[in-house]
């Protein structure tokens, strides 16, 4: 079946601007994490939402940073007034509940490029 | 709060090398724990996983053990191929606080033909 997948695949971006990313994770899975992954780095967790539950924001590097999801579907990842250190590969995830037991399907990423 | 240590790369073997990569945790609870693999311009996918002690994970050659005792899961290969090479997250999913997933910093290994 299809796996995660985002939107854009690529973008560059003039800092200052606002930036939307997206996510359509996989049919099902109630559970869905972004995160940061910098050049080199490991992930760096953004933010989580599991079923109509309140979102986990505690990774949200500033308030430029915001999540949406509707429902069980969609999500998008908005930065406002993008900086050159948000330049990194943005990842979203899937899993099929928030058991703790289940493990995480991941997209391809979106890489954003801040000049 | 939950962590993740991993050993720092990169680490290069040949190939038909054996392979560890330490990975120790702190938790509370009993989380779940996990191996990823990023292969060269691939995301990420689960490698294997263990969800109680002493549970030993495998797939595709590689291994690691849910070790309590010592909070530690590390990867093992007995014999690496250039195939192998890739970059490896150890990853800590807790029973409680809202299920956040933890990654360590990853592990690049170069494998030499």
């Amino acid at each position: 079946g299809a796996g995660v997948s985002q939107s854009p695949s690529n973008k560059v971006t003039e800092k200052g601007k606002d930036v939307e990313l997206r996510c359509d994770p996989i049919s099902g899975h109630t559970a869905l994490y972004w995160y940061r992954q910098r050049l080199g780095q490991g992930l760096e967790f953004l933010i989580y939402f599991q079923g109509n539950s309140a979102p986990d924001k505690s990774g949200l590097p500033s308030d430029r940073f915001s999540a949406e999801r509707t429902g069980e579907s969609v999500s998008t990842l908005t930065i406002q007034r993008t900086q050159q250190e948000d330049s990194a590969v943005y990842l979203c995830a899937s899993s099929l509940s928030g058991v703790h037991s289940y493990e995480q399907y991941f997209g391809p990423g979106t890489r954003l490029t801040v000049t | 709060g939950n962590s993740v240590t991993q050993m720092e790369g990169p680490v290069t073997l040949s190939e038909e090398a054996f392979l560890t990569i330490n990975c120790t945790y702190t938790a509370t609870g009993y989380p779940s724990l996990f191996w990823y693999v990023q292969y060269p311009g691939e995301g990420l996918q689960l490698l294997l996983k263990a969800t109680k002690a002493d549970d030993k994970g495998s797939n595709k050659g590689f291994e690691a053990t849910y070790r309590k005792e010592t909070t530690s899961f590390h990867l093992e290969k007995g014999s690496v191929q250039v195939s192998d090479s890739a970059v490896y997250f150890c990853a800590l999913r807790g029973d409680t606080g809202g299920f956040k997933t933890i990654f360590g910093a990853g592990t690049r290994l170069f494998v030499k033909a």
